[in-house]
């Protein structure tokens, strides 16, 4: 059974410092996604990972992707408020799958 | 360039009734899949539907049931609602078998389910 953990689930950083969030799933996987979801709102896509050693930036985030060891991290550079969200990761068997999502990291961004 | 359009985005019930939510995919894409978000959770896959069968279906009971019709919308309904049938029901588009750039998923707003 494909399962996803996130780690930590709560996080409350001060403006810019840096951090990551893990995620971390439990059997081989085709592709990794990372959504923000706003309070009250719907899910923004904002990376898909597809393999070993995949790196994506979208300015202060940047994602990457370990398949060997089932990882993929999310780091935050110089966090800003606007960053305030959670984050969810979520893996897919193919592009076809239904995604296995984690239980999601608040991030809180205090100025 | 409409993006996933889910209707209505909010709706309170009596335990016991039948809901049905809708959901308009993405122009050129052709699969619905719907989730149910529990406040403070990660989504649950509930079902997938393409070529208006349902292609994979989550543990969800025969309570929940759907529907595709040939302009690629979708339908979710959930008879004999219980009290834990409330949550955010979100919709996501995709183009089924997709190997070129479109690689995600694209969610709607989603529905806000209130069961009293």
């Amino acid at each position: 059974e494909l399962k996803v953990e996130q780690n930590p689930l709560f996080l409350s950083m001060q403006e810019g410092k840096n951090y990551t969030i893990y995620c971390n799933y439990s059997t081989t996987s085709d592709r990794l996604y990372w959504y923000r979801q706003d309070p009250g709102k719907s899910l923004e896509s904002l990376f898909v990972l597809l393999s070993n050693g995949a790196v994506k930036q979208e300015g202060r985030l940047m994602a990457s992707l370990d398949t060997k060891a089932r990882l993929s991290t999310l780091h935050i550079t110089a966090a800003v408020h606007d960053l305030s969200a959670t984050y969810f990761c979520a893996v897919s068997r193919d592009s076809n799958y239904q995604l296995i999502w984690g239980a999601g990291t608040k991030l809180i961004i205090k100025p | 360039d409409a993006g996933v359009t889910q209707s209505p985005t909010h709706l309170i019930k009596t335990r016991g009734q039948q809901v049905t939510l809708r959901c308009s995919p993405k122009s050129g894409h052709d699969t619905v899949s719907w989730y149910q978000q529990a406040l403070g959770q990660g989504p649950q896959f509930i079902f997938q539907y393409y070529e208006e069968e349902e292609r994979q279906r989550g543990n969800f009971p025969d309570r929940f049931s759907g529907h595709q019709f040939p302009n690629y919308s979708s339908e979710l309904n959930v008879n004999a609602l219980l009290l834990g049938d409330s949550a955010l029901y979100l919709c996501a588009s995709s183009l089924y078998g997709s190997g070129g750039p479109d690689y995600g998923y694209t969610f709607g707003s989603g529905t806000r389910l209130t069961v009293v």
